[in-house]
């Protein structure tokens, strides 16, 4: 099993530019999440989908939409970027939206100049 | 909404030495704690966590946990600790019904001396 899987690993963009963020699962998990990580804040959650066909918007989801395509994958679009979403993005799987361990992705980082 | 407070933004042991990171919690109610690994350009994968019972749990890598409710505290213990520790180490917390709304520490930066 390969886990979780995020493409593409590293990704420069000019301000205004948009992307698509990929991530994948191979676990039959549920719930789905997006998060950012940032130096000295830690992981902040942007969007999660706790089943398929349901997203909700997390802690910092200004200037990102999200796609639940199937139950294995969970998109992140960035339409207009800003230097602001320079981060490193985690995409992360659990079996249930509950108190449940997540597991996470490799990382994408994104730089946006 | 809860938080998490990580004192100590690096720290520096001897390999052999013990370790202790800190992590305190704010949160009405007990939520679900957890603590995560990242190694340098790696996900985060997962240590140990708490969810109720016994207020000390054990986890992957012989790395320990201990809940204090008084202290609203969650530190994470090893007893001798491995060049392959070396490592950022995440404490987070969950309301205890949906983790969806997770919220990290801003992490611990581990360097251990040969």
């Amino acid at each position: 099993n390969a886990g979780v899987t995020q493409t593409p690993k590293f990704q420069v963009l000019k301000t205004g530019q948009s992307m698509t963020l990929q991530c994948a699962q191979d676990m039959n998990h549920n719930s789905m999440y997006w998060y950012r990580q940032d130096p000295g804040m830690g992981l902040r959650l942007i969007y999660y989908s706790a089943s398929e066909g349901t997203t909700d918007k997390g802690e910092v989801p200004n200037g990102y939409n999200v796609s639940r395509l199937n139950k294995r994958e969970f998109s992140l679009r960035l339409e207009s970027a800003a230097p602001s979403q320079t981060s490193v993005y985690f995409c992360a799987s659990s079996e249930i939206a509950g108190a449940d361990e997540q597991y996470f992705g490799p990382g994408t980082r994104l730089t946006v100049t | 909404a809860q938080s998490v407070t990580q004192p100590d933004i690096h720290i520096t042991v001897s390999e052999g030495a013990s370790l202790e990171l800190r992590c305190n919690y704010s949160y009405g109610a007990t939520p679900y704690l957890f603590w995560y690994v990242q190694s340098p350009g790696q996900g985060l994968q997962l240590l140990l966590k708490y969810f109720s019972g016994d207020t000390l749990v054990q986890g992957i890598k012989g790395f320990e946990a201990e809940f204090k409710r008084s202290q609203s505290s969650f530190n994470l213990r090893k007893p001798s600790v491995h060049w392959s520790d070396a490592a950022e180490y995440f404490c987070a917390v969950a309301p205890g019904s949906n983790n969806n709304d997770m919220r990290f520490g801003a992490g611990t930066r581990l360097t251990v001396k040969p």
